[in-house]
């Protein structure tokens, strides 16, 4: 596609539900990052994935998070029994392979979770 | 572990102003340093990308610099207008797969 595409834009939930968030990179964009942004706050790296290599998943801040990508396009990002801290904007980004190219970001609009 | 700080938090200038944000950061390894803007409720749109081996980089009345070995970026931003407001990030990437570390960012309010 055009751009990074993230859905929903928004989703509402009530806690201890379970949430998927969606993200479309750019086509033929090898690396994707999931960033967490809480109001007022920076950015928080949560997970990594370049390639078929293994993913970085440092980031991720408990294992109610998981992440996969299928087929090195599509990325899911799904929160667990979610709890109303997990609320905020989450970011998707692709890039081409940054180790052979610039390396520079590009973003989706963001999916906005807000857990009642 | 790479750590970005940017100055000021926040910014409020007249229109036509010439202003300046600051980005630095701990670990000089880097490759390559992206600002970015972020309007409120909206992802982030690339500004200007510098590679580790350039000192600057311009787009029209934006001009980014780098010093690596001082840990240190700067926006300059000519002549603002009001639709410049905005938060501005600064992005580090650095390590070994080239981890990407965000600033909090600056909140630019240009007052016409």
């Amino acid at each position: 596609g055009a751009g990074v595409s993230q859905s929903p834009s928004n989703k509402v939930t009530e806690k201890g539900k379970d949430v998927e968030l969606r993200c479309d990179p750019i086509s033929g964009h090898t690396a994707l990052y999931w960033y967490r942004q809480s109001l007022g706050q920076g950015l928080e790296f949560l997970i990594y994935f370049q390639g078929n290599s293994a993913p970085d998943k440092s980031g991720l801040p408990s294992d109610r998070f998981s992440a996969e990508r299928t087929g090195g396009s599509v990325s899911t990002l799904t929160i667990q029994r979610t709890q109303q801290e997990d609320s905020a904007v989450y970011l998707c980004a692709s890039s081409l392979n940054p180790l052979a190219n610039t390396g520079e970001l590009f973003f989706g609009e963001g999916s906005r979770l807000t857990v009642l | 572990k790479q750590e970005v700080t940017q100055i000021p938090a926040a910014l409020s200038v007249p229109e036509g102003e010439n202003l300046v944000l600051n980005c630095s950061f701990t670990d000089s390894a880097i490759y390559n340093l992206q600002w970015f803007r972020q309007d409120p409720g909206k992802g982030l749109t690339s500004l200007l990308l510098i590679q580790s081996s350039q000192r600057e980089q311009t787009s029209g009345r934006l001009n980014a610099s780098l010093d690596k070995s001082s840990g240190r970026s700067t926006l300059y931003i000519a002549a603002s207008q009001p639709g410049d407001s905005a938060t501005y990030l600064c992005a580090v990437s650095s390590g070994g797969y080239q981890k990407v570390t965000f600033g909090i960012g600056t909140k630019l309010q240009v007052i016409p």
